[in-house]
C-alpha cells in the first residue's frame, strides 16, 4: 500500500514551458486535491475532485488546470509556466467526509522551480 | 470562515511534555478542531481532531476548553522526531472537505 505518490519529485522550468504533474493513490478515496506551499507559508489549495471525471477551482487556480480521468490519478497541469508558480506542490486524497470522520493523506510533494 | 490563531513557533526539550495552544475564539457549533503537522521536507499528516470532549490517540492529546474558543495539542514527551510545524485546522462537518492550513506552530526540539 503505496498511499500516495507524486512524480516527479523535482523540476525545473523555464517560463512558458509547459508541465503536468502526476497524483496516485491506491486507498480508493473519493476526494482528491492539490495544494501549493510556498516559503514559510502553509498550504493553499489550487483544485480538488470529489470524483472521477469532476473537478473544481480552490483557493488559489489560475494558471493550473486539473484532469481526474481515472478515480487513483489527478492530474495537475501548468500550461504556461511563471516564476510565481515556483512552489512545492503536495496532493492529498481523502475518503468522502462524513462527520467527524475525516482524514486527508498527503504526498511527499514535487518542488517545482521556474526560472 | 473562523479562523484560528497560533504562535508562531515554541521549542522544548526531549522528553518533556509540550503544550501547543490555539485560539479559534470565532468557532461555530459544527466546526471540528483538526491538528495536522509537517515534519521537514514531507507532507502533512493528520495528528487528532475533535469537537467537544478531550481526546487522546497513539500519537498526542487534544484538550478543548469547556467554550470551545480555544484548544491545546498536547505531546506527552516530546522526541526530536516531534520537530515539526503543527497546524490547527477548523473544519465545518457542513462544507466537508476543506481544510485552510494557517502557518501553524514550528516546534523545536532540544536534545
Amino acid at each position: 500500500n503505496a498511499g500516495v505518490t507524486q512524480t516527479p519529485k523535482f523540476r525545473v522550468l523555464k517560463t512558458g514551458q509547459s508541465m503536468t504533474l502526476l497524483c496516485a493513490q491506491d486507498m480508493n478515496h473519493e476526494y482528491m486535491y492539490w495544494y501549493r506551499q510556498d516559503p514559510g507559508m502553509g498550504l493553499r489549495l489550487i483544485h480538488y475532485s470529489v470524483g472521477e471525471g469532476t473537478t473544481a477551482k480552490g483557493e488559489v487556480p489560475d494558471g493550473y488546470n486539473v484532469s481526474r480521468l481515472k478515480k487513483q490519478n489527478f492530474l495537475l497541469g501548468l500550461e504556461s509556466a511563471a516564476p510565481s508558480q515556483t512552489s512545492v506542490y503536495f496532493c492529498a486524497s481523502s475518503y468522502l467526509p462524513q462527520g467527524s470522520s475525516y482524514e486527508q493523506y498527503f504526498g511527499p510533494g514535487t518542488r517545482l522551480t521556474v526560472t | 470562515d473562523a479562523k484560528t490563531t497560533q504562535p508562531n513557533s515554541m521549542e522544548s526539550n526531549e522528553e518533556e511534555p509540550v503544550h501547543l495552544p490555539c485560539n479559534h475564539s470565532t468557532i461555530s457549533g459544527t466546526d471540528y478542531i483538526h491538528w495536522y503537522r509537517q515534519l521537514p521536507s514531507q507532507g502533512p499528516e493528520y495528528v487528532i481532531h475533535g469537537l467537544t470532549s478531550n481526546v487522546n490517540n497513539r500519537m498526542a492529546s487534544l484538550a478543548i476548553a469547556e467554550d470551545r474558543k480555544s484548544s491545546t495539542l498536547i505531546l506527552h514527551r516530546a522526541t526530536l522526531r516531534d520537530a515539526a510545524v503543527y497546524y490547527c485546522i477548523l473544519r465545518d462537518v457542513n462544507s466537508g472537505y476543506a481544510l485552510n492550513f494557517g502557518k501553524g506552530t514550528s516546534l523545536l526540539v532540544t536534545p
